[in-house]
C-alpha cells in the first residue's frame, strides 16, 4: 500500500536558522514526488516535482532533493513569511491519476 | 487568471440536510479533482474527472456523496443526507496535464455539520 510519512509534525525555527523537512515514502513505482505549501485557510500551492533519485530543485530559500526512499525539503535562512504547512505527495505508476499526500509539517519561523 | 474558484467558503448545516459544494476550474484545464482534508487523515481524493467524465470515484466514502461535472467550467459535490463526520475542508483542484499532476487548488469549503 502506498504510504507517505512526513516528519517532524511541527517545527519552530528562529529566523535565519536553516533546517530540513523529511518525507519518507513507500510506493509501487514512483512516477513523481511533489511538494506543496499550504497557508492557513488556503488550498495547497505547488512548489516542486521530482521524478528520479538524485534530482534536486530550488526556489528561493527552498531546495528539494530525492532519494529512492525519501525526499528532503531544505530551508536555508528562513524568514517569517516561510511559515506554513509543507505537504509532500507521491504519484505512483499504478493509480497515476492520484496524488497520495502526507499529513504535512507545520513550520513556524520566529522573527 | 482567477485560479480555481470554490463556493461557498464556509457552510454550516444540520445533520440530515443536503449540502452542495461548487467548483469552477481554471480555463483550459481538463482534469478536475475533489479532495477532503481533515486533521487526522490529511488530504484524501474523493473523485476525479477527465474531460468532464468521472474516471475514479473509489474515494467517495458512501452513497451519500455524489459529484457531477456538466461542463468544462463547473462541478458540484453533493452530500445528502449530511452527517457530523462529514465535517472537513473540501478542496477542488484542476490540472492541464493529468500525466504530470501539477494541481492547482481552490481555497476550499469549510463544512461543519452540527
Amino acid at each position: 500500500e502506498d504510504q507517505v510519512t512526513q516528519s517532524p509534525e511541527a517545527l519552530r525555527l528562529q529566523e535565519g536558522e536553516s533546517s530540513s523537512l523529511n518525507c519518507s515514502y513507500t510506493v509501487s513505482g514512483l512516477r513523481g514526488l511533489f511538494w506543496y505549501r499550504q497557508d492557513p485557510g488556503k488550498g495547497p500551492e505547488f512548489l516542486f516535482t521530482l521524478y528520479s533519485a538524485g534530482e534536486e530543485k530550488e526556489k528561493e530559500r527552498l531546495k528539494a532533493t530525492l532519494t529512492k526512499k525519501e525526499s528532503f525539503l531544505h530551508i536555508t535562512a528562513p524568514k517569517p513569511e516561510d511559515s506554513a504547512t509543507y505537504l509532500c505527495a507521491v504519484q505512483a505508476e499504478t493509480g497515476a491519476n492520484n496524488l497520495f499526500f502526507g499529513t504535512g509539517t507545520r513550520l513556524t519561523v520566529i522573527p | 487568471d482567477a485560479g480555481v474558484i470554490q463556493s461557498p467558503r464556509h457552510e454550516v448545516t444540520e445533520m440530515g440536510q443536503e449540502v452542495t459544494l461548487r467548483c469552477k476550474p481554471i480555463s483550459g484545464h481538463n482534469s478536475l479533482f475533489w479532495y477532503r482534508q481533515t486533521m487526522m487523515r490529511g488530504l484524501e481524493l474523493l473523485i476525479y474527472f477527465n474531460n468532464n467524465v468521472p474516471i475514479d470515484d473509489s474515494g467517495m466514502p458512501e452513497d451519500r456523496f455524489s459529484a457531477k461535472m456538466p461542463n468544462a467550467s463547473f462541478s458540484t459535490l453533493k452530500i445528502q443526507p449530511s452527517e457530523p463526520r462529514d465535517s472537513a475542508v473540501y478542496f477542488c483542484a484542476s490540472c492541464r496535464d493529468r500525466g504530470r499532476m501539477k494541481l492547482f487548488f481552490g481555497s476550499g469549503t469549510q463544512l461543519s455539520v452540527l
